[in-house]
């Protein structure tokens, strides 16, 4: 079955660590995104990639890093300058048409990753 | 910016009711509409997407209407039941950089049995 993973479920870190969170799809999608989700709130995009070896940053990037060496992974590393690392990690991808069919993919999430850092 | 806000935000009725939850955005200029469930602790399953050039989708029991101009989405849930319950959010794609979704802050539906 197609989809995408996350990897750990779950994760705990010490403060003044980096972490990196995994997510792998075999959807052959062309784009794929990192999101935070915090308790009551919606999802604050971190990166996103359109494309091998090239990404951009989302509304809060500070903080993160991504790496995007090959179509099916999209791995983010948190890194100790995140202020607030503790949340819920979602990866998600999607595919990309061109011209006027360029937005028109749904978006498929991934189970997500609770990170906990103490 | 666009903004996107879900109303209300917390709802909860008896089985077999019929529902309607409601998304509303800043700025018309969007791609597409995308409607999502989600389950406490985990990721967002797809429920209806909306191209900029339709009016509406149906899924099941579930419809979903768009109307750009005045910036509003809504999610009808006909018959609901206590599997419905979960998180409903829905995120708009940005016409003017055709990756970036914004979402809004979900409706937590409860449908008691």
């Amino acid at each position: 079955d197609g989809g995408i993973t996350q990897s750990p479920k779950y994760l705990f870190r010490k403060e003044g660590q980096n972490v990196t969170l995994s997510c792998e799809q075999n959807l052959n999608h062309d784009a794929m995104y990192w999101y935070r989700q915090d308790p009551g709130q919606g999802l604050r995009l971190i990166y996103y990639s359109q494309i091998v070896n090239d990404f951009q940053k989302g509304d809060i990037a500070e903080g993160y890093s991504v790496s995007r060496e090959k179509k099916e992974s999209f791995p983010l590393t948190v890194t100790s300058a995140q202020k607030n690392p503790t949340a819920f990690y979602l990866c998600a991808s999607s595919a990309t048409g061109t011209g006027a069919n360029r937005g028109g993919s749904p978006l498929h999430f991934g189970n997500g990753t609770r990170l906990t850092v103490t | 910016k666009q903004e996107v806000t879900q109303i209300p935000a917390a709802l909860s009725v008896p089985e077999g009711e019929n529902l309607v939850l409601n998304c509303s955005f800043t700025d018309s200029a969007i791609y597409n509409l995308q409607w999502f469930r989600q389950d406490p602790g985990k990721g967002l399953t797809s429920l209806l997407l909306i191209q900029s050039s339709q009016r509406e989708q149906t899924s099941g029991r579930l419809n979903a209407s768009l109307d750009k101009s005045s910036g509003r989405s809504t999610l009808y849930i006909a018959a609901s039941q206590p599997g419905d319950s979960a998180t409903y959010l829905c995120a708009v794609r940005l016409g003017t950089s055709g990756s970036r979704l914004t979402f809004g802050e979900g409706t937590q539906l409860t449908v008691n049995p």
